[in-house]
């Protein structure tokens, strides 16, 4: 299993706030997802990256993959109340197969 | 049709019951998957099925036991479980390859 290290693990910020969310391995990855729960949901994809420095917009949501591809980052302007939720980065290994990362649970305040 | 379908959405079973949970997917994906996760927690890999043959079991006792009747359903069946089983039990559906998976809404499995 390849070990994905998110952090912040908790963020509870005030609406209207930028952040950023940081996923990170030492091991490479051949893509890498990007996907958000809420409470009793499954997780919903957002974003897959697949090439080394790679930079992909969605509405106020900012992703971006690592030269390396070992890391990556979720970044959220103006935060809403409904961005809420536990955040999750997904890396592809060679077998094809997607590990989770440890998570970061977001709170936005209204 | 694009959604993975979990049944049922809350189960509550005694440690000597068996129950099964079921999921279903018309979208033609040919990988099916079955997590474990716990309240915020990421979700962990629990097996996966490939073309409806078990291609990964990541170590699950063996008080859970998965099953791939056809290429849209995947069911799990749940056996003489543990109060520390109690989690939020989610199945997804891939392409295969570098695609996202599609997630069910879960089964939020309490044993008592």
């Amino acid at each position: 299993t390849q070990l994905l290290e998110q952090s912040p693990q908790f963020l509870s910020i005030q609406e209207g706030e930028n952040l950023t969310v940081y996923c990170n391995s030492s091991s490479v990855f051949s893509s890498l997802q990007w996907y958000r729960q809420e409470p009793g949901e499954g997780p919903v994809l957002l974003v897959t990256v697949v090439t080394g420095g790679e930079v992909k917009k969605l509405k106020r949501l900012t992703f971006q993959f690592g030269d390396a591809r070992k890391d990556s980052s979720l970044h959220i302007t103006a935060a809403q109340p409904g961005d809420t939720g536990l955040y999750l980065c997904a890396g592809r290994n060679t077998g094809n197969q997607f590990y989770f990362g440890t998570g970061t649970s977001l709170t936005v305040i209204p | 049709d694009t959604e993975v379908t979990q049944t049922p959405k809350h189960l509550v079973m005694g440690m000597t019951n068996k129950k099964s949970l079921k999921c279903e997917q018309h979208m033609g994906h040919r990988a099916m998957y079955w997590y474990k996760q716990k309240a915020k927690k990421p979700p962990e890999l629990m097996f996966v099925y490939s073309y409806e043959k078990l291609s990964i079991n990541e170590s699950v006792p063996s008080r859970f036991s998965p099953e791939c009747p056809n290429s849209s359903l995947l069911n799990l069946h749940l056996h003489a479980l543990q109060p520390e089983d109690s989690a939020l039990y989610l199945c997804a559906s891939s392409q295969g390859g570098g695609y996202g998976y599609t997630f069910g809404s879960g089964t939020r499995l309490t044993v008592v």
